[in-house]
Formats: structure tokens, C-alpha cells, sequence
């Protein structure tokens, strides 16, 4: 079964901090994703990436940047945190670059700014 | 820009009804993907249709993608309470292998 995990379920952080959100799947798959999820607003896109080194930006990448420098790695970094980040974020991978292929989650990070 | 949209938002069933959420999107797609979010949980993968008029049936649910391979259903036939959570569809965004999804649909069932 693939497995992905993230660094934490909840987190709280003050505005202004630095936030590290960590991702690894252990399926050697190509692609990871990173969301935001907010209620009616369903998943939101951040940053993915489809190779190591690789990023490209997806619907909502304003305030946040990504980092993958090892295949089964991808982090979400806030650079400075504020209220309006306070989501649920989910990590997810999926196997191939030819097509977009299912996508496997993680079980999210709950973030909360004050 | 690309759009996937689902209707209804939430819908309320008493158990055993049969339930329908239904997918359009704005541009025509190469495959629509359908995943469950139940309360608490992460969005997991339920199945994919490729293929025109294709449907798919799992045990209760029944998916079906749409001729013009634009909008898609899941319908599920006498439901049950385990059936609760949110179902979301996606699609493959126009370019590379990110996935754009819809809004979702939550289902609430009562017995």
C-alpha cells in the first residue's frame, strides 16, 4: 500500500513564524502535491512537483514555496506566516509523468495561525 | 480558466434513498477521477473512466462519464450510513499532471 505521510496533524504557529510543512511517500512515485483545503472551497491547488528539484506552481502559490530534494520529500514552507494560511493542508503523490494519474493523500496537517 | 463543478454542495438523504452528485466541467477531459473524503479523513481514490459514455459500477455506486467526455455522475443506490462524507471529482488540468477537482458534494445520511 502507498503510504503518505505528513510531519503533523496539528500545528500552531504565531504570525510572522517560518513554517515547515514535511510530506514523504514511500511508493517512489514522481509526482507529489501540496493543497489547501477550506470548507466550500473544496481542494486548492498550492505547488506540485514532478521530479526532484522540479516545481510548478498551481492555483493559489502566493505565500508559500516548496522545496523536494529528494524524490520521496516534498515541504511546503510558509515564509511568514499569517491568519489567513489557518487551513487544513494535504500532501499527496501520484505514480507517473505521462498522465494524471490517482492521487494518494495524506492525512493532513491541521495549521492554525494566531 | 479551467473549471470543474459539481452539484449539488450538500445533500441530505434518509437511508436507503438513492443519492446523485453530478461533475461538469469547462473543457473536455481525458479521464475524470472520483474520491471520497470521509468526516475527519483525507480524499481517497474510487475509481477513474476514460473511455465516452463509459460506466462503472462498485458494489452500490454506479459512475458514468458523459458522451462529450465533459461531465460525469455517481449515483448511489440505497444508501447507507457509511456512505457519509464528501465526494469530490477531478480532472486532469490542461497541462502536465496536476489534477483539478471539484468543489465536492457532502453527503449526510440519517436512519
Amino acid at each position: 500500500d502507498v503510504k503518505v505521510t505528513q510531519s503533523s496533524r496539528y500545528l500552531v504557529k504565531r504570525t510572522g513564524e517560518k513554517v515547515f510543512l514535511e510530506c514523504v511517500q514511500d511508493m517512489d512515485h514522481e509526482n507529489m502535491f501540496w493543497y489547501r483545503q477550506d470548507p466550500g472551497l473544496g481542494l486548492r491547488l498550492i505547488y506540485f512537483s514532478y521530479d526532484v528539484k522540479m516545481k510548478e506552481k498551481g492555483d493559489i502559490p502566493e505565500g508559500y514555496s516548496v522545496s523536494r530534494e529528494k524524490k520521496e520529500r516534498f515541504s511546503l514552507i510558509l515564509e511568514s506566516a499569517s491568519t489567513n494560511q489557518t487551513s487544513m493542508y494535504l500532501c499527496a503523490s501520484s505514480f507517473t509523468t505521462a498522465w494524471a494519474d490517482e492521487q494518494y493523500f495524506g492525512p493532513g496537517t491541521r495549521l492554525t495561525v494566531t | 480558466g479551467q473549471q470543474v463543478m459539481q452539484i449539488p454542495q450538500y445533500q441530505h438523504v434518509q437511508e436507503g434513498e438513492d443519492f446523485t452528485t453530478y461533475c461538469n466541467s469547462s473543457t473536455t477531459l481525458s479521464n475524470i477521477q472520483w474520491y471520497k473524503q470521509r468526516p475527519g479523513g483525507h480524499p481517497v481514490f474510487l475509481i477513474q473512466l476514460v473511455k465516452s459514455g463509459e460506466v462503472k459500477k462498485q458494489k452500490r455506486l454506479t459512475f458514468q462519464f458523459g458522451e462529450a467526455k465533459k461531465n460525469s455522475s455517481l449515483h448511489i443506490t440505497a444508501t447507507q450510513t457509511t456512505d457519509v462524507g464528501t465526494y469530490f471529482c477531478a480532472g486532469p488540468r490542461q497541462a502536465g499532471t496536476a489534477l483539478i477537482f471539484g468543489k465536492g458534494t457532502t453527503l449526510s445520511v440519517s436512519s
